[in-house]
């Protein structure tokens, strides 16, 4: 089953724009991530945000968690054609064994036109 | 990225016949992971190794199997492959020894296809 449900599915937007894409989950977390995909190649990790954290900068992302509400948001700012690729988030879930398995969204596909 | 190397990359064979696929890193993690990737599916765990010879099925374990003798390698088998196993197969690994909170790093995936 699918822990993470993203939205929208797929998103176009002008270079300059921002681009927010949102990922909400259904069990306890020990932490949430954000991967990157272009296409034909594999995932690439691009921010991590622990469960007690609320809010995470790196560059020109920004990430939200809302542990309440079992949501998270990624937003890329100033966005640029190379941005374009599919974004992924995933969740690492509390249980009695952490082998740091991963439970992934079905991603959301972000389109940037020069 | 982080030393993964998925062999091989593309992969066409006939239903009933075994395939293996093989994940190597470079970067001494304790933790592998197989994945398959498919249309409206997003990714899913097949299998996940926590330790030389030690394994675990994930959530589309069934058709599937895996071995790990060496930290380096993880290698995925489809005993009598069918058509519904055609895919993209991710290999990621994870996990510096003791530390908490990592993020995994993906191999560039084997395209299957099973006709």
């Amino acid at each position: 089953s699918q822990q993470g449900e993203e939205d929208p599915q797929a998103l176009s937007i002008q270079e300059g724009e921002n681009a927010t894409m949102n990922c909400s989950y259904k069990t306890s977390i020990n932490n949430l991530q954000w991967y990157r995909q272009n296409s034909g190649r594999g995932l690439v990790h691009l921010i991590l945000i622990r469960s007690n954290e609320r809010e995470k900068h790196s560059g020109r992302l920004r990430v939200t968690l809302d542990t309440s509400k079992k949501s998270s948001s990624l937003l890329i700012t100033a966005s640029r054609a190379a941005d374009t690729a599919s974004y992924f988030c995933a969740t690492d879930e509390i249980s009695g064994t952490s082998y740091g398995k991963l439970t992934f969204g079905q991603g959301t596909i972000l389109t940037v036109h020069p | 990225d982080a030393g993964i190397t998925q062999s091989p990359r593309h992969k066409v064979t006939e239903t009933g016949t075994p395939v293996t696929l093989r994940c190597h890193q470079t970067e001494n993690h304790r933790y592998m992971y197989w994945y398959r990737q498919d249309p409206g599916h997003g990714l899913r765990l097949i299998h996940y190794s926590y330790g030389v010879k030690d394994t675990d099925k994930g959530e589309v374990s069934d058709g599937y199997s895996v071995s790990r003798s060496k930290t380096e390698d993880f290698l995925l088998t489809l005993e009598s492959a069918t058509s519904s196993q055609t895919s993209v197969y991710f290999c990621a690994t994870s996990g510096i020894q003791g530390m908490l909170d990592q993020p995994q790093h993906f191999g560039d995936g084997t395209r299957l296809s099973i006709l």
